[in-house]
């Protein structure tokens, strides 16, 4: 089956640090891929939409210049987050679609814990 | 602006009780998705359904899809403690995805 990693499964790192996070897909080639954030106990909000070799759609009140995406190639995307605050502190979730829009079948990834200290 | 409204938000029983989780909106959904997750895990997709009125059963869950494809429920019989999790339903119109506000249920042996 389609199977989505993400890497680091968890960080810690001091304020004003920046972070990356790797999404990859392992045996397929992804199109699309997605970053979520989500708070404990809450629903995942769609933070950007990424497709490869273009640039990233952010959703609304989403920084870009906050969380940089890069989608190199069909089975990597990162996400860092840049002079991380303690407020980023949070789950970060990444999911991969295959044939290329929101409506096609989703993989998530595992997910990565950040905290920042 | 969240289009699925789930309730309740938490729901806490005690083992072999049965529940229901609502997933309502006021859109219409080409179909629409349930999801389970853990604790410090990604979601995994449980079931879609498609067509309204559409019942799907696995094991002790039962899906239901609203005739007018505006709303879904998820029942559970029998629940036991390994069914404690985050549970999501999510909405796919045309090019669009998108998360319910989410139900934290936990299951007490």
């Amino acid at each position: 089956g389609a199977v989505v990693s993400q890497h680091p499964s968890w960080v810690i790192c001091k304020s004003g640090t920046s972070v990356k996070i790797e999404c990859r897909s392992l045996d397929f080639q992804a199109t699309t891929m997605f970053w979520y954030r989500q708070f404990p106990k809450q629903s995942l909000m769609l933070m950007a939409t990424s497709n490869e070799g273009s640039k990233a759609t952010y959703e609304q009140g989403v920084e870009k210049d906050k969380f940089l995406i890069n989608h190199a190639s069909l089975t990597l995307s990162t996400l860092t987050v840049t002079s991380a605050h303690p407020e980023d502190s949070s789950f970060y979730i990444c999911s991969a679609s295959v044939a290329g829009g929101r409506t096609d079948t989703q993989y998530f990834g595992p997910g990565t814990r950040l905290t920042v200290l | 602006t969240q289009l699925l409204e789930q309730s309740p938000q938490f729901l806490s029983i005690q083992e072999g009780e049965n529940l229901t989780v609502y997933c309502n909106s006021s859109s219409v959904f080409s179909s629409l998705q349930w999801y389970r997750q853990e604790p410090g895990e990604g979601p995994v997709l449980l079931v879609t359904v498609v067509t309204g009125g559409e019942v799907k059963k696995l094991k002790r869950l039962t899906f239901q899809f609203g005739d007018a494809r505006k709303d879904s429920s998820l029942h559970i019989t029998a629940a036991q403690p390994g069914d404690t999790g985050l549970y999501l339903c999510a909405g796919l119109p045309v090019y669009q995805f998108y998360f319910g506000t989410g139900t934290s249920l936990t299951v007490i042996p």
